[in-house]
């Protein structure tokens, strides 16, 4: 069964800060692995796709990358603005399945 | 494009009651997902459509779930008799055949007292 582990759960960092968020997969077979931004009581808010080990994809402060076991979602500088629930997610090839497995995410909180 | 629309955003049932909640998709995506979303956790999968047939449900959709997308446009995702615990956040979102990205909506909120 596909699986994604989110790290941390929570992270709290200063204006300008930088750092990464940590997903951590196991799929019989990757179609693609998914980051979303979800604000509170709104739906989750497409970010990236990535596709195959070693591919890099980047947005404003954002950057996203992959490797055979996990993804990083690297935040340089950020903002207030930043500051939401970040998702990852897997989509397998096993059984011909288009659902999106998610892990908890992580809460990113950036002080002013 | 305006995106995924869902409605009502909010729902307050009481136990036992039916509810339906309705999704309308990006224009001209002809697959569409259902999601479940509580608290502190990330959507589950419950069902997807692929013009109006329905191809994968999950053994989360119970016998009380039902879904449907007659002439492959809207969706509605109705619950029979419901439970505090169906107490969530339906989310709805919707792609293209050959891309793989999922759009979501702003998600239905039920509460079951």
């Amino acid at each position: 069964e596909d699986q994604v582990t989110q790290s941390p759960e929570a992270l709290r960092l200063q204006e300008g800060e930088s750092s990464s968020l940590n997903c951590s997969y196991t799929v019989s077979g990757l179609r693609g692995l998914f980051w979303y931004r979800q604000d509170p009581g709104k739906g989750p808010e497409f970010l990236f796709t990535l596709y195959s080990a070693g591919e890099e994809k980047e947005k404003e402060r954002l950057k996203a990358t992959l490797t055979k076991k996990e993804s990083f979602l690297h935040i340089t500088a950020p903002k207030p603005e930043d500051s939401a629930t970040y998702l990852c997610a897997v989509q397998g090839i096993q059984g011909g399945s288009e659902k999106l497995v998610f892990g908890k995410g992580t809460k990113l909180t950036v002080n002013p | 494009d305006t995106g995924v629309s869902q409605n009502p955003r909010h729902k307050i049932t009481k136990r036992g009651q039916n509810v339906t909640f309705r999704c309308d998709p990006i224009s001209e995506h002809n697959r569409l997902y259902w999601y479940r979303q509580t608290l502190g956790q990330g959507p589950e999968f419950l069902t997807y459509f692929q013009n109006e047939a329905q191809l994968e449900k999950s053994r989360l959709l119970s016998d009380r779930f039902s879904a449907e997308r007659p002439k492959g446009s809207f969706s509605t995702l109705e619950i029979q008799r419901t439970e505090q615990g169906d107490s969530a956040m339906y989310l709805c979102a919707s792609s293209l055949a050959d891309l793989y990205e999922q759009y979501f909506g702003p998600g239905t909120r039920l509460t079951v007292t």
